[in-house]
């Protein structure tokens, strides 16, 4: 497709359980970048990716957070044991290249997460 | 990560008046500003990416403008619509970093 798409769209689960979010960005695109808002709050960064790799996983919120990319395509986002605070729409990002200089990120459209 | 803050956090303005909302970052460090603007159930959409202080850019009825040596960037909104009703959000970036964006102002525009 032409965008960042994110599925899934939306996804309620049980406290406890293990969710996984996917990304799949723009083609080509060698960045990937992953936030989350929970509600009433800003948009708050969790992880990058340059190609494959993800230099800085400080900004994940806890251990049972986890992402994945594969190649320069698809990532994904798991969360082991959720809890009600994870609750939030989780949105991706791709953008050409890394540094944000003189180019924009192209965000998906989120993935809503309940947490019953 | 740079530290930003956006102002107002909501503003309501009657449909046709004209508005504008401010952006302030620390000014060292700095190499680009990024403006979004997120619609209810749609993605955040890029308005501008800014790089050079006393930049103006313009996009149909939105323009904004940066000041790098001061720290700040205001956006604003020319005879405001209905279809402008968004949350506006800023990012400024030193380069080797991701988007860290501020919390956002939220505009609604009142027919």
């Amino acid at each position: 497709g032409a965008g960042v798409s994110q599925s899934p769209s939306n996804k309620v689960t049980e406290k406890g359980k293990d969710v996984e979010l996917r990304c799949d960005p723009i083609s080509g695109h060698t960045a990937l970048y992953w936030y989350r808002q929970r509600l009433g709050q800003g948009l708050e960064f969790l992880i990058y990716f340059q190609g494959n790799s993800a230099p800085d996983k400080s900004g994940l919120p806890s251990d049972r957070f986890s992402a994945e990319r594969t190649g320069e395509s698809v990532s994904t986002l798991t969360i082991q044991r959720t809890q009600q605070e994870d609750s939030a729409v989780y949105l991706c990002a791709s953008s050409p290249q890394w540094g944000l200089l003189n180019t924009e990120a192209f965000f998906g459209q989120g993935t809503r997460l309940t947490v019953v | 990560i740079l530290n930003v803050e956006q102002s107002p956090q909501s503003l309501h303005v009657q449909e046709g008046d004209s508005t504008n909302f401010t952006c302030s970052f620390p000014s060292s460090n700095f190499y680009a500003l990024h403006w979004y603007r997120w619609e209810t159930a749609k993605s955040p959409e890029a308005l501008f990416v800014m790089t050079l202080n006393g930049d103006e850019k313009k996009k149909g009825r939105i323009s904004a403008t940066l000041n790098t040596k001061e720290g700040y960037s205001y956006l604003y909104i020319k005879g405001s619509q209905p279809e402008d009703s968004a949350t506006y959000l800023c990012a400024p970036n030193s380069g080797n970093t991701p988007l860290v964006f501020g919390k956002g102002t939220r505009l609604s525009v009142i027919a």
